[in-house]
């Protein structure tokens, strides 16, 4: 069965220091990976995602996820932290059948100034 | 575009009570999906449609319908609703049912059982 955690329920960072989301997965066969973003009362936000290719993802915002399959892991980072970065990070891997999404059950990023 | 929308915002029912959750983009996407969201929990797949016509369970489908009316609208229904369905409820849509596809989502539904 596929699955994904995310080992912290909070990550503080201070506004430009560079901060990191953890994510680490578990399926059978070749990931799809994809982190979004929640920002308080609204609908989750594509950030960005892995398919194939260039272990290193480029997304929105300035964020970046570094996909490492030896260590199953998918870590979301972005070099300097805003204050308006402030906000809930799912961690998601995608089954080819029928799209369906399995989230992680979320790190909440806070950045102070 | 309005991409997906939402319908309602907010909802209180009392046990027992029924209700229709509904949900519309306007992308042309042929897959849609039901989520809930519960603290702790990330989101779960309640119910999917891969393409308009089917509709397929999720990992957490008991207590719940769903019915893809056209290849816009999909809607979630409670018959009878409970206090562990209280939860933030989330429609999603993506241009196919392939995996590698980003899904779009709803503002929510913010649903509270007493």
């Amino acid at each position: 069965a596929q699955s994904v955690a995310q080992p912290e329920d909070q990550v503080n960072v201070a506004e430009g220091n560079p901060l990191t989301v953890k994510c680490t997965y578990s399926v059978s066969g070749n990931p799809y990976l994809f982190w979004y973003v929640q920002y308080p009362n609204r609908g989750l936000q594509f950030l960005l995602k892995y398919i194939t290719g260039d272990n290193l993802v480029k997304g929105s915002y300035g964020f970046e996820a570094e996909f490492n399959k030896s260590q199953t892991s998918f870590h979301l980072k972005k070099p300097s932290a805003l204050v308006s970065d402030s906000a809930l990070y799912f961690c998601a891997v995608s089954h080819n059948q029928g799209g369906k999404l399995i989230f992680g059950q979320g790190t909440e990023l806070s950045v102070k100034p | 575009n309005a991409g997906v929308t939402q319908t309602p915002k907010f909802q209180v029912l009392k046990t027992g009570q029924s209700m229709t959750l509904q949900c519309a983009q306007d992308m042309n996407h042929n897959s849609m999906y039901w989520y809930r969201q519960d603290p702790g929990m990330g989101l779960r797949l309640i119910y999917y449609s891969a393409s308009e016509g089917t509709t397929d369970k999720g990992e957490v489908p008991n207590g719940y319908n769903v019915s893809r009316l056209n290849k816009r609208e999909f809607s979630l229904r409670l018959e009878s609703a409970a206090p562990s369905q209280t939860s933030v409820y989330f429609c999603a849509s993506a241009p196919t049912p392939r995996g590698s596809y980003e899904q779009y989502f709803g503002p929510g539904t913010r649903l509270t059982v007493t």
